[in-house]
């Protein structure tokens, strides 16, 4: 079947821009993860989205990061006034449910660069 | 919080087997993970290990887990040159199973 799609596949943009990245998880996975692997950070948690409840925004590393995931499908994660150090590959994993029990599957993410 | 280390560099000869050494300080994670990572690519689910395991095969992967030591491996039999790729350890964290990965192992396969 289908995988998780990421999209756009490269995205590079001047410093000061908005940005959206999209993310279509697998049909069926109730639990969506965002990810981000920088050279010098590694993989690195964002942020979390279980069904209809709260999403753990707990790894954002600034107030210009924001994501939805609308009718708990598809998810966007938006970075506005981009800046040089968020420059990386963003990365959306889903999972049958969010509970650790059940392995996430990676999209081939989004390289994002910023002039 | 959790800390995930590997090494980061291991290079073997075709044929040969090769083993990813992995240490993590959560004792809690639930399950453990190896993926690996192509350049360009994402991260390709390799194999998994419930944390009450001690071993699992998988064809040419077997994973070992020692609890006390909170020490994982994976073991590559026969590795071949397709084998190259960064290969990541990752432990899940809490209720929701987000992920902590240690840096990544780059395997490199000399025919």
């Amino acid at each position: 079947g289908a995988g998780v799609s990421q999209s756009p596949s490269n995205k590079v943009t001047e410093k000061g821009k908005d940005v959206e990245l999209r993310c279509d998880p697998i049909s069926g996975h109730t639990a969506l993860y965002w990810y981000r692997q920088s050279l010098g950070q590694g993989l690195e948690f964002l942020i979390y989205f279980q069904g209809n409840s709260a999403p753990d925004k707990s790894g954002l590393p600034s107030d210009r990061f924001s994501a939805e995931r609308t009718g708990g499908s598809v998810s966007t994660l938006t970075i506005q006034r981009t800046q040089q150090e968020d420059s990386a590959v963003y990365l959306c994993a889903s999972s049958i449910a969010g509970t650790g029990l059940q392995p996430q599957h990676f999209g081939d993410g989004t390289r994002l660069s910023i002039l | 919080g959790e800390d995930v280390e590997q090494s980061l560099f291991l290079s073997v000869r075709e044929g040969d087997s090769s083993v990813i050494n992995c240490t993590y300080t959560d004792s809690s994670s639930t399950y453990l993970y190896w993926y690996k990572q192509e350049p360009g690519a994402g991260l390709q689910l390799l194999t998994y290990i419930f944390s009450n395991m001690d071993m699992k095969q998988d064809q040419r992967l077997t994973v070992l887990l020692n609890k006390k030591d909170k020490h994982l491996s994976l073991r590559i039999a026969d590795t071949q040159t397709g084998d190259s790729a960064i290969y990541f350890c990752a432990g899940s964290r809490g209720s929701q199973g987000n992920l902590i990965f240690g840096k990544g192992t780059k395997l490199s396969v000399k025919p």
